[in-house]
């Protein structure tokens, strides 16, 4: 069965530095892959996909298929990115999506 | 265009009852996906519905059924009410895709939370 994990459940930084968050897939064909944001007291939305290989809100991912990951990224984390993220994988033919458990990232100031 | 409504917005209901939960989706488009998240994990997909028909399925129990009315609403039915079914219930909606390759992009509403006692 195809399976997103996200291995953290809560990340926190400080302003200015690095962030990473983690997202790991199985799936045997060829994956479409995303992230989704909430932010507080908002609605899920879509953050970036991997074939659009768009940096959005300074972010970017990378489909690693060796490693089987989609890493999110951010050189410098803002006090704005503080939200729950999710990667989620597309069944394809079935137009469904899979997410991960989560990630809370608290950007500290 | 108010994006993808769902009403209500919280609802408590007790053990075997029944609930039913509303879905207008964004305008322009006409398919509809439903998602329980439960507590802390992510949104776990439930069923779509195109053209008025349930197109797809996920790992739940036939106590979940829905139904897409023409002008594309949806609602989200669940008889016999389990403390398990609490949860926020997601509604997404789409254009349907032009190709089993393709994605279009699924927009969520703000959620229903179902409590279960």
């Amino acid at each position: 069965a195809q399976r997103v994990t996200q291995p953290e459940k809560l990340l926190s930084v400080f302003k200015g530095a690095p962030v990473e968050l983690k997202c790991n897939y199985s799936y045997s064909g060829s994956p479409e892959l995303f992230w989704y944001v909430q932010y507080s007291r908002q609605r899920l939305q879509l953050l970036l996909r991997h074939i659009s290989r768009e940096s959005i809100k300074g972010f970017t991912a990378d489909l690693n298929k060796g490693e089987t990951s989609f890493h999110l990224k951010k050189p410098f984390a803002q006090e704005e990115d503080s939200a729950m993220y999710y990667c989620a994988s597309l069944i394809q033919g079935a137009q469904k999506l899979v997410f991960g458990q989560g990630t809370r990232l608290t950007i500290n100031p | 265009d108010a994006g993808v409504t769902q009403s209500p917005t919280h609802l408590i209901k007790t053990r075997g009852q029944q609930v039913t939960l509303r879905c207008s989706p964004k305008s322009g488009h006409d398919t509809v996906s439903w998602y329980q998240q439960a507590l802390g994990q992510g949104p776990q997909f439930i069923f779509q519905y195109y053209e008025e028909e349930e197109r797809q399925r996920g790992n739940f129990p036939d106590r979940f059924s829905g139904h897409q009315f023409p002008n594309y609403s949806s609602e989200l039915n669940v008889n016999a009410l389990l403390l398990g079914d609490s949860a926020l219930y997601l509604c997404a909606s789409s254009r349907i895709w032009d190709s089993p390759s393709s994605y279009n992009e699924q927009f969520f509403g703000p959620g229903t939370r179902l409590t279960v006692l």
